[in-house]
Formats: structure tokens, C-alpha cells, sequence
């Protein structure tokens, strides 16, 4: 266990539903990242927040929404997405000093599909 | 925008061979890292260099960081079965996100 919980583990959804993904972590860091992992691009870093405030989108559509309450929830809400964002989906953690990005420590991920 | 280049994609080795993935950085790096990924898991921090032409090892792995802060290197020594899994790399140029690497996905025959 990295300290990073996800839930849920699993998600399959059609492409009008709504739902959202869960992202904890208990390790006191300051940032968190929400990634997609696909076969075409294997790392792809979607959203960063730094101290609850969103410091990074990463050109994602808006079908994707993130959400984070404080420094140690983070939330990706999903509605009416395409079979192509059928991935796992990545949160991670990390803390943030100085200009140095510290080591992340990924959850489980996300298994997502989209029919 | 910084790109990190990653070769080769995938490698397949015989065990007890040795293994090398390379990684490449458009721009200075101020540092970075890197991360072992298993089969049906999630990334896992291996290791972080921010000196120039930093040296570090772990075991049987070897993580270099180029004089120009602009490549890196992960060398694995007689390689075995529990090494397999995809290797990334990821820089920081300054206060930027870490952009990560395609990736080297090591596959061994035991």
C-alpha cells in the first residue's frame, strides 16, 4: 500500500452517465495529479493541484471535471465521455518543495470503460 | 513544450542478460526520476537525480544523469524474472511538472 487509496477499482459506464472517481491519500502531501494510462500514451498527466488550487490542465475536455476539497481528496467527475477514454485512470501525490516535484505515490487506479 | 523521449519501447532479454533504457529531454532538467511500473500495477518511485552526471545505485540497478542534465540512463546487471514490468522516466524542468516518458516495457525469458 503506497498510502493512495481509488475508488472505485473498476468503473464501466455508458455515455450518458455521470459518475465520479474517488482519490485519498493519508501521506500529508500538498500535491495531487489525476493521469491517464492508456496503450496509445502510457503516462498522461491530466490535472495537478497544489495546496487545493488547480495549477495544471492539461489541454483535458471538459467532460472530465476535477474536484479537490482539501489537501488530501481529489475527485475526477465524468459525464458523457467516449468509448475512447475507456482507460486507467492514475491519482497520485506527492509533495511539492522548492521547484522539485517529490516522488509521486500512485493509487491502484481506475479501471474505466466506456460501451 | 519539454518532451522526454524514452528508448527503446520494449525489450526482451534473457535472464541473467543485462538491460538499459534511455531517456531523453528536449530541455535542462533541474531533475528526475524514475519509476517501475509490474504488470496490472501502478507506478512505483525508484529513484530521483539532480546532480549533474549523478551516479546512484540500488542492488543491480544503475541510474545515471548525463553532464548536460539533458539524458538519463537506468542499467539493469543480470537481470531476473521479478525485473519485468515498464520502466518510465520523468523530468522536471524547474518549477514544471514532471513530464513522464513512453516508457521501456522489459519482458524476460526465464
Amino acid at each position: 500500500e503506497t498510502g493512495v487509496t481509488q475508488t472505485p477499482r473498476h468503473l464501466v459506464m455508458g455515455m450518458t452517465n455521470k459518475k465520479s472517481l474517488k482519490c485519498e491519500q493519508h501521506l500529508g502531501h500538498n500535491a495531487m495529479y489525476w493521469y491517464k494510462q492508456s496503450a496509445k500514451k502510457p503516462l498522461e498527466l491530466m490535472f495537478v493541484y497544489n495546496f487545493k488550487e488547480q495549477t495544471e490542465n492539461n489541454s483535458v475536455p471538459s467532460r472530465f471535471s476535477p474536484e479537490c476539497p482539501n489537501s488530501s481528496h481529489l475527485f475526477l467527475h465524468l459525464h458523457t465521455l467516449q468509448p475512447e477514454d475507456s482507460a486507467l485512470y492514475l491519482c497520485a501525490s506527492s509533495t511539492i518543495a522548492g521547484i522539485f516535484y517529490n516522488e509521486q505515490f500512485f493509487g491502484p487506479g481506475t479501471r474505466l470503460t466506456v460501451l | 513544450g519539454q518532451q522526454v523521449m524514452q528508448i527503446p519501447q520494449y525489450q526482451h532479454v534473457q535472464e541473467g542478460e543485462d538491460f538499459t533504457t534511455y531517456c531523453n529531454s528536449s530541455t535542462t532538467l533541474s531533475n528526475i526520476q524514475w519509476y517501475k511500473q509490474r504488470p496490472g500495477g501502478h507506478p512505483v518511485f525508484l529513484i530521483q537525480l539532480v546532480k549533474s552526471g549523478e551516479v546512484k545505485k540500488q542492488k543491480r540497478l544503475t541510474f545515471q544523469f548525463g553532464e548536460a542534465k539533458k539524458n538519463s540512463s537506468l542499467h539493469i546487471t543480470a537481470t531476473q524474472t521479478t525485473d519485468v514490468g515498464t520502466y518510465f522516466c520523468a523530468g522536471s524542468e524547474g518549477a514544471q511538472k514532471l513530464v513522464f516518458g513512453q516508457g521501456t516495457r522489459l519482458t524476460i525469458n526465464p
